[in-house]
């Protein structure tokens, strides 16, 4: 059974552009969640989508993030315009309904922002 | 605030020497604390789940204990293929479902 697929694996960018990282999470799977770590913290909570629908989006950081869940399966997570303080790894990981802290986690999307 | 304190922050042993890994956490109502483990440019791996004070999981030589305040991961006659970060998780007793972790312990084990 494929795990939850993120990409890209690392992207380098300019302050001010945009950065789309991609989440497969897996089949079947309804719970997707998106996590960040930057450097020297602990991993943090964005948000959580059930299928298609936002169910907790507290821990987004500010209007430039934009994630979307299309039909329920993928998942993108757009940084516009991108600032340095978004450099980090992003995660993305998902799980069963009834098992909602169990989560499968993706390698991780590194961003580094100049 | 949910807090969730880890200690140490680094750990060394030698094969064998068994230890323990504690993780301190702060939260209005916990609904389940979790524990991962983190290889180098992986994601966290699931290991455990605790639910209520008292409860005890064992996966080959790693058991985790709950208290109402704190869980210990023992680690029995470590081996080194069990070097990696240890992360806890907690989460609250709401509608929601984040988990709060805690910054980690990296765990080395030296043949």
């Amino acid at each position: 059974e494929a795990g939850v697929t993120q990409f890209p694996s690392h992207s380098v960018i300019e302050k001010g552009q945009t950065v789309t990282l991609r989440c497969d999470p897996i089949s079947g799977h309804d719970n997707l969640y998106w996590y960040r770590r930057v450097m020297g913290k602990e991993i943090k909570f964005l948000l959580h989508f059930v299928k298609e629908s936002k169910q907790d989006e507290s821990g987004m950081p500010n209007n430039r993030f934009l994630a979307e869940r299309t039909g329920g399966t993928y998942s993108t997570l757009k940084v516009q315009p991108a600032e340095l303080e978004d450099s980090g790894v992003y995660f993305c990981a998902s799980s069963q309904v009834y098992r909602a802290g169990e989560l499968f986690f993706g390698e991780g999307s590194r961003l580094t922002v100049l | 605030e949910d807090q969730v304190t880890q200690s140490p922050e680094a750990l060394r042993l030698q094969e064998g020497e068994s230890s323990s890994l504690n993780c301190s956490y702060t939260v209005s109502g916990l609904r389940g604390l979790f524990w991962y483990r983190q290889d180098p440019g992986k994601g966290p791996e699931f290991l455990f789940t605790l639910y209520s004070a008292g409860e005890e999981k064992e996966k080959e030589r790693l058991k985790a204990t709950l208290t109402k305040k704190e869980s210990f991961l023992h680690i029995t006659a470590p081996k080194p293929e069990d070097s990696a970060t240890y992360l806890c998780a907690v989460q609250e007793n709401t509608g929601f479902q984040k988990l709060v972790f805690g910054t980690g312990t990296r765990l080395l084990v030296s043949p």
